[in-house]
């Protein structure tokens, strides 16, 4: 089975200062892994996926994160948050080879100060 | 966007009644999914279709039914409502590209029951 652990449900950042979201990840086999960003009343939208090609995935709005199987690690960053960059942000892992069951963290929402 | 779309948005219903929701997708993917999302849970799968009459039971089945009888349509039905199933709920669609599957969201339904 696997999981995917978000440490801080809540984080705030100022505006300009880098973003750094953790994801942990547990499997028994190489996973996928996905962040998915959702806006207030929005579906949730792919920011980045990992699929065993590069360790560092760039995605959409300038968030990148790095895969470290020694860490089980997949931790979103940014270098500098921007105020449109408020939302709440969820890490989901799936198995290799399978169409199904995507596993979500908790979530964890970013708020940018001015 | 991808073409999902889910009916209604919103819903008001009484706990002991019958509710049916709809997702409708345009994309022609084989793949759909319901799940709920709620505060410290992030998203959890309730049901998911591999094919039309192939449906299969996800993490929080209890409660839940599913019928998919087209391509494009994935219904949810809650027989009975119960005030614990007051959550919002999202479909989402996929399709093997390359070598994995990539979940699309629709906008949402918010559920209260009363």
């Amino acid at each position: 089975a696997q999981s995917v652990t978000q440490l801080g449900s809540h984080v705030s950042v100022s505006e300009g200062a880098l973003v750094l979201l953790r994801c942990n990840y547990s499997s028994s086999v190489p996973p996928y892994l996905f962040w998915y960003v959702q806006y207030p009343n929005q579906g949730l939208q792919l920011l980045l996926k990992y699929t065993s090609a590069a360790t560092l995935v760039k995605g959409i709005n300038g968030f990148e994160a790095e895969f470290k199987k020694s860490e089980t690690s997949f931790h979103l960053t940014k270098p500098s948050a921007h105020m449109s960059d408020a939302a709440e942000y969820f890490c989901a892992v799936t198995l290799t080879g399978t169409a199904s069951k995507l596993t979500f963290g908790t979530g964890t929402r970013l708020q940018v100060t001015l | 966007d991808a073409g999902i779309t889910q009916s209604p948005r919103h819903k008001v219903t009484e706990t002991g009644t019958p509710v049916t929701l709809r997702c409708h997708q345009t994309e022609n993917h084989r793949y759909m999914y319901w799940y709920r999302q709620d505060p410290g849970h992030g998203l959890r799968l309730i049901h998911y279709s591999y094919g039309v009459k192939d449906t299969d039971k996800g993490e929080v089945s209890d409660g839940y039914s599913v019928s998919r009888s087209k391509t494009e349509d994935f219904l949810l039905t809650l027989e009975s409502a119960t005030s614990s199933q007051t959550s919002v709920y999202f479909c989402a669609i996929s399709d093997k590209t390359g070598r994995f599957y990539e979940q699309y969201f629709g906008p949402g339904t918010r559920l209260t029951v009363t």
